[in-house]
């Protein structure tokens, strides 16, 4: 039992690259989040998905797509890399609705946009 | 809304006591509290959902004054292992779960 896990662990890109982050639970959970943390600002949600099929903005939405790929995976992806976007990005997935029910997480992915 | 953490950061000798305080100015569901070692991810402590309510995991306990739309997590007899940056999450009434900007605990021996 993996629980949440995320690719790639690091990656670096140049301003306007494209990239996806792979996100994968096995805990059968339903709903599935995209955060963003940068220091001093905690962790602010990109994107979510509250079941299979359907996907919804977040705090941060812009410059970011997501796709809900079947009930364990849920990507992200950064169609044209800006500097601010340079962050930590992390996964987490809950049993249902993340409002009365734990969320659990990946281990992240470090991006560096130059 | 984002919720206000209060202290920013905080440092303390093994077996001392801390408490960490959330606030929010609108009307709260529930509050979630969560752990985050450096360089991991956060991990899950608690959930607290009615007004008033108080939860406890091992020696870290919280409460939730709904009235006040205010939480405090409460550490006792701190450990080494309490080190890091605590998060409180908050879900006011028809939102999301919106964190905090995180407290920065650090035991030391």
């Amino acid at each position: 039992n993996a629980g949440v896990t995320q690719t790639p662990k690091f990656q670096v890109l140049k301003t306007g690259q494209s990239m996806t982050l792979q996100c994968a639970q096995d805990m059968n959970h339903n709903s599935m989040y995209w955060y963003r943390q940068d220091p001093g600002m905690g962790l602010r949600l990109i994107y979510y998905s509250a079941s299979e099929g359907t996907t919804d903005k977040g705090e941060v939405p812009n410059g970011y797509n997501v796709s809900r790929l079947n009930k364990r995976e849920f990507s992200l992806r950064l169609e044209s890399a800006a500097p601010s976007q340079t962050s930590v990005y992390f996964c987490a997935s809950s049993g249902q609705g993340a409002n009365a029910y734990e969320q659990y997480f990946g281990p992240g992915t470090r991006l560096t946009v130059t | 809304q984002q919720p206000v953490q209060s202290p920013q950061a905080v440092i303390l000798r093994e077996g001392e006591d801390a408490v960490i305080n959330c606030s929010s100015s609108k009307a709260l569901y529930s509050v979630h509290w969560y752990r985050q070692k450096h360089g991991e991810a956060p991990v899950f402590l608690m959930i607290l959902l009615k007004g008033g309510e108080q939860k406890g995991h091992d020696k870290i306990s919280a409460s939730f004054n709904e009235k006040k739309q205010q939480s405090s997590l409460y550490l006792t007899a701190s450990q080494l292992s309490y080190s890091g940056t605590y998060f409180c999450g908050t879900v006011e009434y028809g939102n999301k779960l919106v964190f905090g900007a995180g407290t920065i605990l650090r035991v030391k021996s």
